[in-house]
């Protein structure tokens, strides 16, 4: 069965370093999107992309985040200068129509900033 | 805005005991209502979904019904398997256009022999 791959599954940087979050979405999916999870609270929407432009954002996404699909098949979030906060699970999603019950998630990359 | 909020876990079963997560929501308009689950090293799956009220959305032996006048959507199944295990979200999707999923904070499950 197709999946979403994340990597890494674990990444450690310093605050004030830049980050990129990496994914491969399912090859024909057109959708994708970033969600996070800080510890102990709740699952986060953060951006969608969908014909190599933003559709949608949330407050949380501002100018330190940005989401690029450089070659047709990666999907990347880049944290321009981590912050301790930015501390969390990501998750990588994608879809073909960009019907929210047909969403699939890669397993995620726990970022640690120190 | 829009939130889901979901049982504090940890919860701990013995396999075949009768599971309950309680999921309650607060929306604008009338939202689609899901279950994700994600298993140990994997994404978040979806589960279960119910579109419109009294709809029942049911998948692996797991059921949750579209409860409009209680703003719920529990989480049930009759006998848990110790390969039920895993972290349990709530979310909704509001109708209008929003791409987001608005997700609880999951409910980690753990069933033991």
């Amino acid at each position: 069965e197709p999946e979403v791959t994340q990597t890494p599954s674990h990444q450690v940087t310093q605050m004030g370093q830049e980050v990129i979050l990496r994914c491969v979405p399912i090859s024909n999916h057109l959708y994708f999107y970033w969600y996070r999870q800080i510890l102990g609270q709740k699952v986060e929407f953060l951006v969608s992309f969908y014909n190599n432009e933003i559709s949608e954002k949330s407050e949380i996404f501002d100018d330190q985040f940005s989401v690029e699909r450089p070659d047709g098949s990666n999907f990347t979030l880049k944290i321009r200068s981590t912050k301790l906060e930015d501390s969390a699970m990501y998750f990588c999603a994608s879809n073909l129509l960009g019907l929210p019950e047909k969403l699939f998630f890669g397993s995620g990359t726990q970022l640690s900033v120190l | 805005g829009d939130s889901v909020t979901q049982m504090e876990g940890p919860v701990t079963l013995s396999e075949e005991a009768f599971l309950t997560i309680n999921c309650t929501y607060t929306a604008t308009g009338y939202p689609s209502l899901f279950w994700y689950v994600q298993y140990p090293g994997e994404g978040l799956q979806l589960l279960l979904k119910a579109t419109k009220a009294d709809d029942k959305g049911s998948n692996k032996g797991f059921e949750a019904t579209y409860r409009k006048e209680t703003t719920s959507f529990h989480l049930e199944k009759g006998s848990v398997q110790v390969s039920d295990s895993a972290v349990y979200f709530c979310a909704l999707v509001t109708q209008g256009g929003s791409e987001k999923l608005v997700f609880g904070k999951g409910t980690k499950l753990t069933v033991n022999p």
